[in-house]
């Protein structure tokens, strides 16, 4: 079973739609989770982390973590064409171990 | 305020040479990491390091790779003998300190091997 397991997709939706993108994983000792957003042929954009369990909310982006369920989410409300790119999940275990370790990606097209 | 260098952004390299890839840290940021990216595969960890100081390499290849951030300049990850491999997006991200905080990406060197 890999650490991270993420929809490689492709998701496509409308201009508008609120998007549902998603992350499980089998280690329990992971405290940090992040979301990036990676343009074709560009560098990972960090767009969210949180630590733990709960809810973070940003503009458009709200980001899920459900340690019990060893799942975590992403939500965009509202989504634009601009969104299209391609979403990836990490997870640190925080301390001194530094390195993430990122699902594969969701690539995402939002249609005007 | 810039974010994290990356150079060059694009390296040819023919099988058996040697591949540089430089990495400027974001202003304040100390701290170094070196991911890889094939195609169709998730960024995978190299290596993380401080100045003067390898902090984690258990990603790194046991063989032709090895990575430095010197007291002045920028990280250099080193690839002796290239092949075709090799070929990948190497990403660089840095971060203020230890311990957990948010890694910022830079653009990418991205390596072919003829």
């Amino acid at each position: 079973q890999k650490e991270v397991e993420q929809d490689p997709g492709p998701l496509s939706v409308p201009e508008g739609a609120i998007v549902s993108l998603n992350c499980t994983y089998s280690n329990s000792a992971f405290q940090y989770f992040m979301w990036y957003r990676q343009y074709s042929r560009k560098g990972p954009e960090l767009l969210m982390y949180t630590y733990s369990s709960g809810n973070k909310e940003d503009g458009r982006f709200t980001a899920q973590v459900d340690k019990s369920s060893k799942y975590i989410s992403l939500f965009i409300r509202d989504s634009q064409p601009s969104d299209s790119a391609t979403y990836l999940c990490a997870m640190s275990y925080g301390g001194s171990q530094g390195n993430l370790i990122f699902g594969k990606g969701t690539k995402l097209s939002v249609k005007p | 305020n810039a974010g994290v260098m990356q150079n060059p952004r694009h390296l040819v390299r023919r099988r058996g040479q040697e591949a540089r890839l430089r990495c400027s840290p974001m202003k304040g940021h100390s701290h170094v990491y070196w991911y890889r990216q094939l195609p169709e595969e998730g960024l995978k960890f190299m290596v993380y390091l401080q100045k003067e100081n390898i902090i984690d390499e258990s990603g790194m290849p046991k063989e032709r790779f090895s990575a430095e951030f010197p007291k002045e300049g920028p990280s250099i990850l080193r690839i002796q003998q290239v092949v075709r491999g090799d070929s990948a997006a190497y990403f660089c991200a840095s971060s203020p300190g230890q311990g957990f905080n948010e890694q910022y990406f830079g653009p990418g060197t991205r390596l072919t091997v003829t």
